[in-house]
């Protein structure tokens, strides 16, 4: 059954600590991205990748960072310099640019 | 940057009564999708349109996009209590950027 999974599905952080959330897809899609979401909100673009080693930034993309070594997995650091980070984050992938995106069930980050 | 606007932010309706929401992107997209968000979940694809001035119909469910391809609308007639969520609208520029609107929050009483 193809799809995305994000891990995990709750997570904390604590103060000056790097975390790292992991998005897999099975779909064969090109392209992944990460949005941030904030209670009552909508999605804000943090990175996108369109292909395996490389990714662009997205609006809000400072205190984060992302690799793209293999075109399943795309995942995202939360730094410590994101002063703010706690959201809820999805990802998301979908064939090319223009195709609908496919979502993973998101993951839900606080602070300790 | 570019901006995609929707309107409203949040709607309460009567069971039974019509609803609305309105996208506008600040640039032209080369194509409008539309999304449902239930609370506490994802996102989740309802329909494309690409050809300006497409309407397309998902049972109650009425999208358009606008001649110019900047803007777009959902339409539901006669909600039910199933159709609570956020809708958004999203879309590529011609940069294959994709960007999302910033949601109509839909309450349905019963």
């Amino acid at each position: 059954d193809g799809g995305i999974t994000q891990s995990p599905k709750y997570l904390f952080r604590k103060e000056g600590q790097n975390v790292t959330l992991s998005c897999e897809q099975n779909l064969n899609h090109d392209a992944m991205y990460w949005y941030r979401q904030d209670p009552g909100q909508g999605l804000r673009l943090i990175y996108y990748s369109q292909i395996v080693n490389d990714f662009q930034k997205g609006d809000i993309a400072e205190g984060y960072s992302v690799s793209r070594e293999k075109k399943e997995s795309f995942p995202l650091t939360v730094t410590s310099a994101q002063k703010n980070p706690t959201a809820f984050y999805l990802c998301a992938s979908t064939g090319t640019g223009t195709q609908p995106q496919h979502f993973g069930d998101g993951t839900r980050l606080s602070i300790l | 940057g570019q901006q995609v606007m929707q309107i409203p932010q949040y709607q309460h309706v009567q069971e039974g009564e019509d609803f609305t929401t309105y996208c506008n992107s600040s640039t032209t997209l080369s194509n409008i999708q539309w999304y449902k968000q239930r609370p506490g979940g994802h996102p989740v694809f309802l329909i494309q349109l690409v050809k300006s001035g497409e309407v397309k119909k998902q049972k109650r469910l009425t999208f358009q996009f606008g001649e110019a391809k900047k803007n777009s609308s959902l339409h539901i007639t006669a909600t039910q209590t199933t159709d609570v969520g956020t809708y958004f609208c999203a879309g590529p520029n011609t940069g294959n950027q994709f960007y999302f609107g910033t949601g109509t929050s839909l309450t349905v009483i019963p």
